[in-house]
């Protein structure tokens, strides 16, 4: 696609609901990352891919988050029992590789736990 | 641990003058640099990048960044601001993985306002 698409833009889910959130890439980007916006601050990594595989998932909170890329292409991060903390923009980005060439971001998806 | 600290967390300037916004890095390595700028309602854009060589980058929109080892620093730069820059900065440091890829860890960000 043209550039980093996130779906969906907006979700507002109850405190214990399950959600998921779609991360489609740039066409050909092999590196997909996850990112956290909470309000005031600036992106705090979750984890990232490199293929199919996650390269580096320190960054998940707890096990509550869990993201999957099974065919190396879209992506999608998994909460489990939300909890109002969890409210933040979820950010995504590709890059062709994950060797230092430059980082698309979508516009993310802004939860909501209430 | 890497990290990235950006002092100031709002900066004021008028129209036409000039601007530096302030980044400090924590990395035991030699690092990967970048600034990204995210305007209200949109994505993070990325401004430059250092990876090496000449310390002074130069970017999109007239932005410039200077990469000083001994400081730790790699402030970003602007020598005449338009109201179009007013935005959120964020300084960023690209941490490397034994597999020779790397992930990006960002500072707390810098909200520049452009006053007329």
């Amino acid at each position: 696609g043209a550039g980093v698409s996130q779906t969906p833009s907006n979700k507002v889910t109850e405190k214990g609901k399950y959600v998921e959130l779609r991360c489609d890439p740039i066409s050909g980007h092999t590196a997909l990352y996850w990112y956290r916006q909470s309000l005031g601050q600036g992106p705090e990594f979750l984890i990232y891919f490199q293929g199919t595989g996650a390269a580096d998932d320190s960054g998940l909170p707890n096990d509550r988050f869990f993201a999957v890329r099974p065919e190396g292409s879209v992506s999608t991060l998994k909460i489990q029992r939300t909890e109002r903390g969890d409210s933040a923009v979820y950010l995504c980005a590709s890059s062709l590789t994950d060797r230092g060439n430059t980082i698309y971001f979508g516009e993310g998806s802004w939860l909501t736990v209430v | 641990a890497q990290s990235v600290t950006q002092p100031d967390i709002h900066i004021t300037v008028s129209e036409g003058a000039s601007l530096e916004l302030r980044c400090n890095y924590s990395y035991g390595a030699t690092p990967y640099l970048f600034w990204y700028v995210q305007s209200p309602g949109q994505g993070l854009q990325l401004l430059l990048k250092y990876f090496s060589g000449d310390t002074l980058v130069q970017g999109i929109k007239g932005f410039e960044a200077e990469f000083k080892r001994s400081q730790s620093s790699f402030n970003l730069r602007k020598p005449s601001v338009h109201w179009s820059d007013a935005a959120e900065y964020f300084c960023a440091v690209g941490v490397l993985r034994n597999t020779g890829g790397f992930k990006t860890i960002f500072g707390a960000g810098t909200r520049l306002f452009v006053k007329a």
